[in-house]
């Protein structure tokens, strides 16, 4: 059964404080996309990234990095958390060309930031 | 004008009828076509995809795609309780290949 795995599905941090959101799939994807679902909003980008070590803004990207080592992981890092990221963040993989739509998603990450 | 639209809803039909959920998007160089479900508190899950013009069926559901009227929808035939959910349309633009996530119709199927 193909499967996107993100680390957490519920965390609380104080503003200031580094978050890391990291996302595993084993499908051999090449890309992997992180996007925050806020109500009213729908999903938005954050980041994509079709490589290892490759990486591209998406629609969102201020407030946010994020670290691809290893094809299998990607990871999201807030380095200084603000209450206005506190948002549902889904990490999903597709494989490359005409398939890049047909995205696996994780569970979902909840953040609160108090 | 958004790149991609869908009526938010609710939209309510009841068990066993046709629930038609439709989309129209602005790039008329966009190749590929998705439709997505998510339940609440869930993620979103690809239910559907269609490249050509025409009607492509998968058991009840059909997704259709008009490329001259820049218009995808998606028909649920003998709709049931366990389809309410939101729907969302994803468009792979011509030019970039960026995906643009609509923001969703959520469709309620009374029993």
């Amino acid at each position: 059964d193909v499967k996107v795995t993100q680390s957490s599905r519920y965390l609380v941090k104080r503003t200031g404080e580094k978050v890391f959101l990291e996302c595993v799939q084993d499908m051999d994807h090449e890309n992997m996309f992180w996007y925050r679902q806020d109500p009213g909003l729908g999903l938005r980008l954050i980041y994509f990234s079709y490589d290892v070590k490759m990486k591209e803004k998406g629609d969102i990207p201020e407030g946010y990095s994020v670290s691809r080592e290893k094809k299998e992981r990607f990871s999201l890092i807030l380095e200084s958390a603000s209450t206005n990221q506190t948002s549902m963040y889904l990490c999903a993989s597709s494989l490359s060309g005409a398939q890049i739509g047909e995205l696996f998603f994780g569970e979902g990450s909840r953040l609160t930031v108090l | 004008q958004k790149e991609v639209e869908q009526n938010s809803g609710p939209l309510s039909v009841p068990e066993g009828a046709i629930a038609s959920l439709n989309c129209t998007y602005s790039d008329r160089g966009s190749q590929s076509f998705f439709w997505y479900r998510q339940y609440s508190g869930k993620s979103p899950e690809l239910i559907m995809f269609i490249y050509s013009n025409g009607d492509k069926e998968d058991g009840r559901f059909t997704a259709q795609l008009n490329k001259a009227s820049q218009y995808v929808s998606l028909l649920i035939r003998d709709s049931q309780p366990s389809d309410s959910a939101t729907y969302l349309c994803v468009i792979q633009g011509g030019a970039t290949n960026k995906l643009i996530f609509g923001t969703g119709t959520l469709l309620a199927v009374q029993p």
